[in-house]
C-alpha cells in the first residue's frame, strides 16, 4: 500500500545544533503538511508545500519539496529546548483525498 | 472559539465493551476524521467524513462505526472493544476535504483509551 516513511526515528541533539528529518513517499504526492507534537499533546499545523521544489521558511524552520513530489525535509537551525517533540510529515497521494502520515521523528534538545 | 474537543479525556474498557468517542467543531467546517496513534505508527486514518450526512472508511476502519451527526459533530464508535484497540485517537477537521486543495487540520486534544 501507500507508504510515508520518515527518518531518523529519533534525534537527540545539543541546544545550538541544526536538526533535518527527510520524508518520503512510495508514491507522488499532491501536496505535503508539516506537523508538530509536543509531549502529551496533539499535532499542530506548521506548514504546507504544494509545488514541484518548492522552499519555504518559517523562522529558523525550512521546508522542501523535492522535484519528483515523493520526498520532504524539515530543517530546523541552531536548535532551542522549545524545539522539543515529535515531527510529522502528512503527504495526499496524487489522485486520493486521504493524508498519509509519516512515521515521525521525535526531536530531543540537549540544554 | 474551543476549536475542536474530544470527550472524553481518558477511558479504561474491558474486553467486549462498547462506547462512543464524541467530537465537536466550533469553526463550521465541513469535514472531520478520526485517527489513532500508536507508538512508533504515526497517525492512521480511520474514518473521515467529507461533508455533513457523508462517511467514507479510512487506512483502518476494522472494529470502528462512525457517525456525523451534524455539521458540528462527529462520533466514533467501537462496538465490542479489543485490547488491539488500546490508543490514542485524535479527532481533527478541516474548512473542505483534504487533499483536494490542501487544507489545515485542526486537532482535537486526543482520547486516552485503554482495553483490558
Amino acid at each position: 500500500g501507500q507508504q510515508v516513511m520518515q527518518i531518523p526515528q529519533y534525534q537527540h541533539v545539543q541546544e545550538g545544533e541544526d536538526f533535518t528529518t527527510y520524508c518520503n513517499s512510495s508514491t507522488t504526492l499532491s501536496n505535503i503538511q508539516w506537523y508538530k507534537q509536543r509531549p502529551g499533546g496533539h499535532p499542530v499545523f506548521l506548514i504546507q508545500l504544494v509545488k514541484s521544489g518548492e522552499v519555504k521558511k518559517q523562522k529558523r524552520l525550512t521546508f522542501q519539496f523535492g522535484e519528483a513530489k515523493k520526498n520532504s525535509s524539515l530543517h530546523i537551525t541552531a536548535t532551542q529546548t522549545t524545539d522539543v517533540g515529535t515531527y510529522f510529515c502528512a503527504g495526499v497521494p496524487s489522485g486520493t483525498y486521504k493524508y498519509i502520515f509519516g512515521t515521525g521523528t521525535r526531536l530531543k534538545v540537549l540544554a | 472559539n474551543a476549536g475542536v474537543t474530544q470527550t472524553p479525556k481518558f477511558q479504561v474498557l474491558k474486553t467486549g465493551q462498547s462506547m462512543t468517542l464524541q467530537c465537536a467543531q466550533d469553526m463550521n467546517h465541513n469535514s472531520m476524521y478520526w485517527y489513532r496513534q500508536d507508538p512508533g505508527m504515526g497517525l492512521r486514518l480511520i474514518y473521515y467524513s467529507a461533508s455533513e450526512g457523508t462517511t467514507d472508511k479510512g487506512e483502518v476502519p476494522n472494529g470502528y462505526n462512525v457517525s456525523r451527526l451534524n455539521k458540528r459533530e462527529f462520533s466514533l464508535r467501537l462496538e465490542s472493544a479489543a485490547p488491539s484497540q488500546t490508543s490514542v485517537y485524535f479527532c481533527a477537521s478541516s474548512a473542505s476535504l483534504l487533499g483536494r486543495d490542501g487544507q489545515t487540520q485542526y486537532f482535537g486534544p486526543g482520547t486516552r483509551l485503554l482495553v483490558l
